[in-house]
């Protein structure tokens, strides 16, 4: 089966502590991206990648990093300076060609952190 | 700047139809999108329309879009309860020279009364 993964489906954080997110597709998607949802304020972008080895920032990075080592995988540290922590985190991927304009995203089950 | 805009609830007698509205403001988007969440489930794709069309049909759902107005909706026939979920309208941003990137709006929840 194709799809996108994403573990654990439950995430606990104690306070000062860095926790990671893990995403893995195995659709063979060059572009992978990282949302952070919270009640009633849709989705909003926290990193992309448009290639291995290579991402960018979107509009809420501060406080979470992220690596593209291996084409399958993009996982995400909430770091301790991300203080509001607390929401359900979507990993999505597309295919990422360049010319082509019509990039469908396909999203991951999600997982919700929760701050102890 | 970027926004999508939708109305946070709408309620539905199951076997109506349900019209779900969304404005966006980036008149370069060039793909439109709707999605759908389950509760505690990640986004799953409906449909998209491209920019130069005014209308879609793909089985029990139709996508309308005035281009001219930057107002897309979603409309579902015989709604049924299974249809209950978040319904999410995404337009296509270029963001770093990628149009792959996309801005939500934040969603409206149908509910279908049987």
């Amino acid at each position: 089966d194709g799809g996108i993964t994403q573990s654990p489906k439950y995430l606990f954080r104690k306070e000062g502590q860095n926790v990671t997110l893990s995403c893995e597709q195995n659709l063979n998607h060059d572009a992978m991206y990282w949302y952070r949802q919270d009640p009633g304020q849709g989705l909003r972008l926290i990193y992309y990648s448009q290639i291995v080895n290579d991402f960018q920032k979107g509009d809420i990075a501060e406080g979470y990093s992220v690596s593209r080592e291996k084409k399958e995988s993009f996982p995400l540290t909430v770091t301790s300076a991300q203080k509001n922590p607390t929401a359900f985190y979507l990993c999505a991927s597309s295919h990422g060609n360049q010319d082509r304009v019509q990039e469908t995203q396909y999203f991951g089950p999600g997982t919700r952190l929760l701050v102890l | 700047g970027e926004d999508v805009e939708q109305s946070l609830f709408l309620s539905v007698r199951e076997g109506d139809s349900s019209v779900i509205n969304c404005t966006y403001t980036d008149s370069s988007s060039t793909y439109l999108y709707w999605y759908k969440q389950e509760p505690g489930a990640g986004l799953q794709l409906l449909t998209y329309i491209f920019s130069n069309m005014d209308m879609k049909q793909d089985q029990r759902l139709t996508v309308l879009l005035n281009k001219k107005d930057k107002h897309l909706s979603l409309r579902i026939a015989d709604t049924q309860t299974g249809d209950s979920a978040i319904y999410f309208c995404a337009e296509s941003h270029n963001y770093g020279g990628s149009q792959g990137n996309l801005i939500f709006g934040k969603g409206t929840k149908l509910s279908v009364k049987p």
